[in-house]
């Protein structure tokens, strides 16, 4: 039973480039969360998806930055014309529960993907 | 408001002796509590997890964590290190009336030696 797959592992990409970073969740699982981690800091949440919805994207910046879950294929995090403070490692974890019955879930994590922008 | 407090960023402790994480939080409900272990470069494993259920809960490789909603704590603890325990790891409080956002600890750094 493969767990979260993400790709790819380490990106490197150019400032104004375009990142694409790539989540598959556990079989079974239809819920979606993207964090950021900074050097020496916390995971810093970005945006909850479940299939082909946005459920809540409070900690994803305004611009530039997009997720997206589609009913076939994985979910993807997109962020456009990059900046070097957008290099950080970039952490997806899926759950296969909803509602309340999510608070009580632990999340299941992928390696991540460490964009480095230069 | 949820917020979630690691007191130590980094603690060092000789293999064999015990190992004390602590964690304080901010909640104005019952929360769930988590602790993730994180090795270099991988993801989080979960440890352990407190549900409102017994207090003291157990969990992988000999971790334990107390709930004590009187100090609104949640320390993790290992009566003897190992050294391939040396990892980063975090205290998580989740549960919303109003999201699903899961807030992270900035994360203790575990250093063991030989």
């Amino acid at each position: 039973n493969a767990g979260v797959m993400q790709n790819p592992r380490h990106l490197v990409r150019r400032r104004g480039q375009e990142a694409r970073l790539r989540c598959s969740p556990m079989k079974g699982h239809s819920h979606v969360y993207w964090y950021r981690q900074l050097p020496e800091e916390g995971l810093k949440f970005m945006v909850y998806l479940q299939k082909e919805n946005i459920i809540d994207e409070s900690g994803m910046p305004k611009e530039r930055f997009s997720a997206e879950f589609p009913k076939e294929g994985p979910s993807i995090l997109r962020i456009q014309q990059v900046v070097r403070g957008d290099s950080a490692a970039y952490f997806c974890a899926s759950s296969p529960l909803s509602g309340t019955d999510t608070f009580n879930s632990p999340l299941h994590f992928g390696n991540g993907t460490r964009l480095t922008v230069t | 408001a949820q917020s979630v407090t690691q007191l130590d960023s980094h603690v060092s402790v000789s293999e064999g002796t015990p190992v004390l994480l602590r964690c304080n939080y901010s909640s104005s409900y019952s929360p769930s509590l988590f602790w993730y272990v994180q090795h270099p470069n991988k993801g989080l494993q979960l440890l352990l997890k407190y549900t409102s259920a017994a207090t003291l809960v157990k969990g992988i490789n000999g971790f334990e964590a107390e709930f004590k909603k009187s100090e609104t704590s949640f320390h993790l603890t290992k009566p003897s290190a190992h050294m391939s325990d040396a990892a980063e790891y975090f205290c998580v409080v989740s549960g919303s009336t109003g999201g699903f956002k899961t807030i992270f600890g900035a994360g203790t750094r575990l250093f063991v030696k030989a």
